[in-house]
């Protein structure tokens, strides 16, 4: 099973330059998230989105936008790239309704992204 | 606001010591729900156990076990008897019931090394 997908892995992008980060999920998850890993402060929600056609701000949304025009796809793009922009970005998707006892919001595996 | 701490920036223990990790959290929601989450070095988060609020039972699994005490509104992680492939950092993370989206919010994340 592939899971959640990012595209692409690494990028390294210059100042001012736009680019879009790709979530594909083949688990027929109602949620998705972006978020980002910076040293010592863990992982902090970008955006997420609770259906298609629907996405809202998490706790640092500015100088990104995202799209969900299909349920298995999330993007999340940069319109004009900051150096404060580089970190690793993952996308994670998860059920609506936490059910199970152990079900998790699943993991990407990243994209590693820098700004210079 | 829900809020996770993870003291423990780096703990460094030798093959076979115990380690505990300590996850403090802060919630308004009266229902919420706790996880642990593992990123070894290769980069991936790997979920290690959710827990429901109204569920106080500790959990053990192998090596590990999980101590969950709402009156002090704590969620330690014990690693018995470390092995290297223990080397990794850990995240501790909450999500409220109430908040839309099933959003996760992430501790700083404690690293820890294991050495032979």
């Amino acid at each position: 099973n592939a899971g959640v997908t990012q595209t692409p892995k690494f990028r390294v992008l210059k100042t001012g330059q736009s680019m879009t980060l790709l979530c594909a999920q083949d688990m027929n998850h109602e949620y998705m998230y972006w978020y980002r890993q910076d040293p010592g402060m863990g992982l902090r929600l970008i955006h997420y989105s609770v259906g298609e056609g629907t996405t809202a701000k998490g706790e640092v949304p500015d100088g990104y936008n995202v799209s969900r025009l299909k349920k298995q796809n999330f993007l999340l793009g940069l319109e004009s790239a900051a150096p404060s922009q580089t970190s690793v970005y993952f996308c994670a998707s998860s059920y609506a309704v936490l059910q199970s006892r152990n079900q998790p919001q699943h993991f990407g595996d990243g994209t590693r992204l820098s700004i210079l | 606001a829900q809020k996770v701490t993870q003291a423990q920036t780096e703990i460094s223990v030798v093959e076979k010591e115990d380690v505990t990790l300590d996850c403090v959290y802060e919630t308004r929601d009266t229902t919420y729900y706790l996880f642990w989450y593992k990123q070894p070095p290769s980069g991936e988060l790997v979920f290690l156990i959710r827990r429901n609020s109204f569920d106080e039972q500790n959990e053990i699994s192998g090596r590990y076990s999980w101590n969950f005490q709402k009156s002090t509104s704590s969620f330690n992680f014990t690693i018995t008897a470390s092995q290297v492939v223990d080397s990794a950092v850990y995240f501790c993370a909450l999500s409220e019931a109430k908040a839309a989206g099933n959003k996760l919010t992430f501790g700083g994340g404690t690293r820890v090394l294991v050495k032979p």
